[in-house]
């Protein structure tokens, strides 16, 4: 299986900063990997694809780079609604593994 | 619109099966795979296992943990997806999602883009 490790687990940050995740592979996935964006009670809403692809009705303010084995999400500058868990996922190779999330909050 | 809903959860005893559906609406099911994932209370997102479509055989795969005790099946002429999970352990407990899949089917959309609002599933005794 292919481990994803996201970090960090946690951040605070104020809102209008900038923040930035980051998911390594344990091998090369091209650019076969997703970010999530999680809120309590809820199913995980796909903010970018395939590495970098922002999708539709996701704020500008999200964006996705890498390839290989590193990559990172970052949000340029933080809102309150942006608050929850956000995860990576590879889909290179089954089975499809995330990374454990990181939880955003706001200070 | 695209629609997926999950149903079928509930509380159950160790060592009992159930039956979940994803029933959808709003896309060309017969393109997509599917996709189920698991989400076990306070944890992260686990990966269940697929369907393909039927133009790559409609094979499926499974996560070890669950490798020969659920089954994942499909009916492309409704647009339903089950999971059947048998011999359930209490460490099944989760929310169970489908959500539909590109990575295994004709589709020119991002994969994991719909998912269902999620079924509970709760094994005790």
């Amino acid at each position: 299986d292919i481990q994803m490790t996201q970090s960090p687990s946690s951040l605070s940050a104020s809102a209008g900063d900038r923040v930035t995740i980051t998911c390594q592979a344990g091998q090369d996935i091209r650019t076969y990997l997703n970010w999530f964006q999680q809120k309590p009670g809820k199913a995980p809403k796909l903010l970018i694809s395939d590495a970098s692809i922002l999708q539709v009705g996701v704020p500008s303010r999200f964006s996705g780079r890498g390839s290989g084995t590193d990559f990172s999400l970052t949000i340029s500058s933080l809102q309150p609604e942006d608050i929850g868990t956000y995860y990576c996922q590879q889909f290179d190779a089954l089975p499809f593994t995330f990374g454990q999330g990181t939880r955003l909050d706001i200070k | 619109e695209v629609q997926l809903v999950e149903a079928g959860g509930g509380l159950v005893q160790p060592g009992r099966s159930l039956r979940l559906s994803c029933t959808t609406s709003g896309f060309t099911f017969a393109d997509y795979a599917v996709t189920w994932f698991r989400q076990a209370p306070g944890k992260g997102l686990e990966w269940v296992g697929i369907i393909k479509i039927q133009g790559f055989g409609g094979t499926t795969d499974y996560a070890a943990s669950v490798k020969g005790r659920f089954f994942i099946s499909r009916d492309d002429s409704r647009g339903i997806a089950y999971l059947q999970m048998n011999r359930l352990k209490t460490e099944d407990t989760a929310v169970y999602y489908c959500s539909r899949d590109c990575t295994n089917g004709v589709c020119y959309t991002s994969s994991f883009d719909f998912w269902g609002q999620g079924t509970r599933v709760t094994v005790s005794s």
